[in-house]
C-alpha cells in the first residue's frame, strides 16, 4: 500500500530565511506526488506536481520540489520565506492502481513564520 | 469555473440530530471525494464517487455515515445520529479522470456536535 510520511509536525523558521519540508513515500512504482497548502480555515491548494520528467518540480509562491527516486524523498523548498507562507502543507502520493486517482496524504506539517 | 462548492461551512448540531453536508464539484470531473480532518488522524479518505458511483466507501468510520451521489454536479455526507467524535472538518474534492491529476478541494464544512 502506498504512503506518505512527513517526519516534522512542526516547522518554524524566520521570515526571509530558506525553508525545506520533508516528505518521504513508500510506492511500488513510479509515484504521482504533489505538495498542497492549507491556510486556516481555507482547503487546500496545489502547490505543485510532480509525474515525470525533470525531478525538480518549479511550483506556485516560489516553491519547488525534488523527486529523489534513490531516497523516495519529495522535499519542498523555498529560498526565502514571506510571513504569508504560514500554513499547513501537505504532501500526497498517488494513484493508488487501476489508473485511478487516490491521493494518499501526509499527516501534514505546520509551517510557523517568525517576523 | 467557481470550484468546488460545500455547504454548509459551518455546522453546530446536537447530539443524535442528523447532518447532511452538501458538496458540488467541478463541472466535467470524474471523481469525487469525501475527507475528514482532525488533529488526531488527520485527513483520512472516507469514500469516494467515480462517475456518480461509489467506489470505495472502506474509510467510513460507521454505519451512522452515508454518502450519495445522485448525479455528476451533487453529492451529500449524511451522519445519523450525530456523536461528539464526528466533529472534524469534512472536505470535498474532485479530480479529473487519469494519472497524475490532482485533486482541487472545496473549502471545507467545519463540524461541531455538541
Amino acid at each position: 500500500a502506498q504512503s506518505v510520511t512527513q517526519p516534522d509536525i512542526h516547522i518554524t523558521v524566520s521570515e526571509g530565511a530558506s525553508l525545506e519540508l520533508r516528505c518521504n513515500y513508500s510506492y511500488g512504482a513510479t509515484p504521482y506526488l504533489f505538495w498542497y497548502v492549507q491556510s486556516p480555515g481555507q482547503g487546500l491548494q496545489l502547490l505543485l506536481k510532480y509525474f515525470s520528467g525533470d525531478t525538480l518540480v518549479q511550483g506556485i509562491k516560489g516553491f519547488e520540489a525534488e523527486f529523489k527516486r534513490s531516497q523516495s524523498s519529495f522535499n519542498l523548498r523555498k529560498p526565502s520565506v514571506h510571513w504569508s507562507d504560514a500554513a499547513e502543507y501537505f504532501c500526497a502520493v498517488g494513484p493508488a492502481s487501476g489508473g485511478s486517482y487516490i491521493p494518499t496524504f501526509g499527516r501534514g506539517t505546520s509551517l510557523i513564520v517568525h517576523p | 469555473d467557481a470550484g468546488v462548492i460545500q455547504s454548509p461551512r459551518h455546522e453546530v448540531t446536537e447530539m443524535g440530530q442528523e447532518v447532511t453536508l452538501r458538496c458540488k464539484p467541478i463541472s466535467g470531473h470524474d471523481y469525487l471525494f469525501w475527507y475528514r480532518q482532525t488533529m488526531m488522524r488527520g485527513l483520512e479518505l472516507l469514500i469516494y464517487f467515480n462517475n456518480n458511483v461509489p467506489i470505495d466507501d472502506s474509510g467510513m468510520p460507521e454505519d451512522r455515515f452515508s454518502a450519495k451521489m445522485p448525479n455528476a454536479s451533487f453529492s451529500t455526507l449524511k451522519i445519523q445520529p450525530s456523536e461528539p467524535r464526528d466533529s472534524a472538518v469534512y472536505f470535498c474534492a474532485s479530480s479529473l479522470k487519469g494519472r497524475g491529476t490532482e485533486a482541487f478541494f472545496g473549502q471545507g464544512t467545519r463540524l461541531t456536535v455538541v
